[in-house]
């Protein structure tokens, strides 16, 4: 199946820092997107972006579909942006199918 | 706008008993998800149901059912609960129309439902 890798693993700022997560992916996809989930367990949309460049806020994404790989960007975190940020991608050759996620990369800003 | 919706949040049980989580999609979506987080890991697939039928199955226990039904909440039924089967169960859904070329099909999560099995 589809592998996914998520980099960095950990990813300790402090806040008004800049970052940028990066998620690998090992076959076309179909659909990609990233979640944040908080520290109650909540995971939330942040894109939905199998190619191309998103922007929302603080927040944006790229995905270079053809070299396989996808970016988030956070622009001066703010404490609450801290949590782990998941990269999923579905790749199916018919019906919707579902979502592979990668490990996550588990972001901690300090005030 | 309206969210996927899990009941319940929180569930103890013990070991051998049997538990059902519900998931009531966003309105209008057809295509509902089952996946199963445990402690420091990611979201894992379990099953998912398109239309009513099942569409596509992950690792899921044959102890574990689910069906969706036809106001599309589905139920994942979990029987002879093992401690490894606490973790925290999503459901998610999506509009897919069973047109996957024309029409995207974002996955939308529930809150989750939390299981522990003691």
């Amino acid at each position: 199946g589809i592998q996914v890798e998520q980099s960095p693993p950990d990813l300790i700022l402090q806040e008004g820092a800049n970052s940028t997560l990066r998620c690998n992916f090992s076959d076309s996809v179909n659909n990609l997107q990233w979640f944040h989930q908080n520290p109650w367990g909540q995971l939330i949309n942040l894109f939905y972006i199998p190619s191309g460049t998103k922007q929302n806020g603080r927040l944006s994404a790229t995905t270079v579909a053809t070299e396989r790989y996808s970016l988030l960007y956070i622009s001066s975190s703010q404490t609450t942006d801290s949590g782990v940020y998941f990269c999923a991608v579905e790749r199916s050759v018919k019906g919707a199918q579902k979502l592979v996620f990668g490990q996550g990369t588990r972001l901690t800003i300090n005030p | 706008a309206a969210g996927v919706i899990q009941s319940p949040r929180h569930l103890i049980k013990e070991k051998r008993e049997t538990a059902t989580l519900k998931c009531y999609p966003i309105p209008r979506h057809d295509t509902v998800y089952w996946y199963q987080q445990g402690p420091g890991q990611d979201p894992q697939f379990l099953i998912s149901f398109y239309e009513k039928m099942q569409s596509d199955k992950g690792s899921i226990p044959d102890r574990f059912s689910a069906q969706q039904f036809s106001d599309y909440h589905s139920e994942l039924n979990m029987s002879s609960l093992e401690l490894g089967d606490s973790a925290l169960y999503f459901c998610a859904s999506s509009l897919f129309r069973g047109d996957r070329i024309a029409w995207p099909y974002e996955q939308y999560f529930g809150p989750g439902t939390r299981l522990t099995v003691t």
